[in-house]
């Protein structure tokens, strides 16, 4: 059965710490994304990566950074924490075709004190 | 650019009641088309997709056919059951461009027994 995993499924953390969300995929997949969705807002790209080592800024990039060191796995960091970036964040991954549906974690809820 | 507008939910219906949530598109190419559905505490998971006109989409009673000269892909449903509430989502990858997918905001559905 294919996977995509979050490191966690609830967190808390404090303004100011640093954030480390991390995602793994087991499909050998070469596209790999952070969301973040909130109420009323939907779904919203923060990075995505299209291979290892590259990655490419989304709509909302800011107060946020990613790390791909390998074709597995695709971490998500928040440099210094701050309340507004309390959500939930979505990782999900692909093929690299159009046609190619996401395969999504079951997220994690960020909780910024 | 492209972009997905859904109607606005929630969306409440009584068990088997006819099912519509509306989706309309734009997109600079020929985009394949996709709904998925978020259950409540996990991650978006795969409905169905369309990648052609005049394809039609299906799974689990759940139909949408790919509209080109309306450019719609409205999900349907002939009788829902309770188990069907959840968020769901249309989305459209567009080959013309980055292969990033474009999602709506969601629309809840809620069926009572």
């Amino acid at each position: 059965d294919v996977k995509v995993t979050q490191s966690s499924r609830y967190l808390v953390k404090r303004t100011g710490e640093k954030v480390f969300l991390e995602c793994v995929q087991d499909m050998d997949h070469e596209n790999m994304f952070w969301y973040r969705q909130d109420p009323g807002l939907g779904l919203r790209l923060i990075y995505f990566s299209y291979d290892v080592k590259m990655k490419e800024k989304g709509d909302i990039p800011e107060g946020y950074s990613v790390s791909r060191e390998k074709k597995e796995r695709f971490s998500l960091i928040l440099e210094s924490a701050s309340t507004n970036q309390t959500s939930m964040y979505l990782c999900a991954s692909s093929l690299q075709g159009p046609t190619d549906e996401q395969f999504f974690g079951p997220g994690t809820r960020l909780t910024v004190l | 650019g492209n972009s997905v507008t859904q109607m606005e939910g929630p969306v409440t219906l009584s068990e088997e009641a006819f099912l519509t949530i509306n989706c309309t598109y734009t997109a600079t190419g020929y985009p394949s088309l996709f709904w998925y559905v978020q259950y409540p505490g996990e991650g978006l998971q795969l409905l169905l997709k369309a990648t052609k006109a005049d394809d039609k989409g299906s799974n689990k009673g759940f139909e949408a056919t790919y509209r080109k000269e309306t450019t719609s892909f409205h999900l349907e449903k002939g009788s829902v059951q309770v188990s069907d509430s959840a968020v769901y989502f249309c989305a459209l990858s567009d080959p013309g461009g980055s292969y990033i997918p474009t999602f709506g905001r969601g629309t809840s559905l809620i069926v009572h027994p």
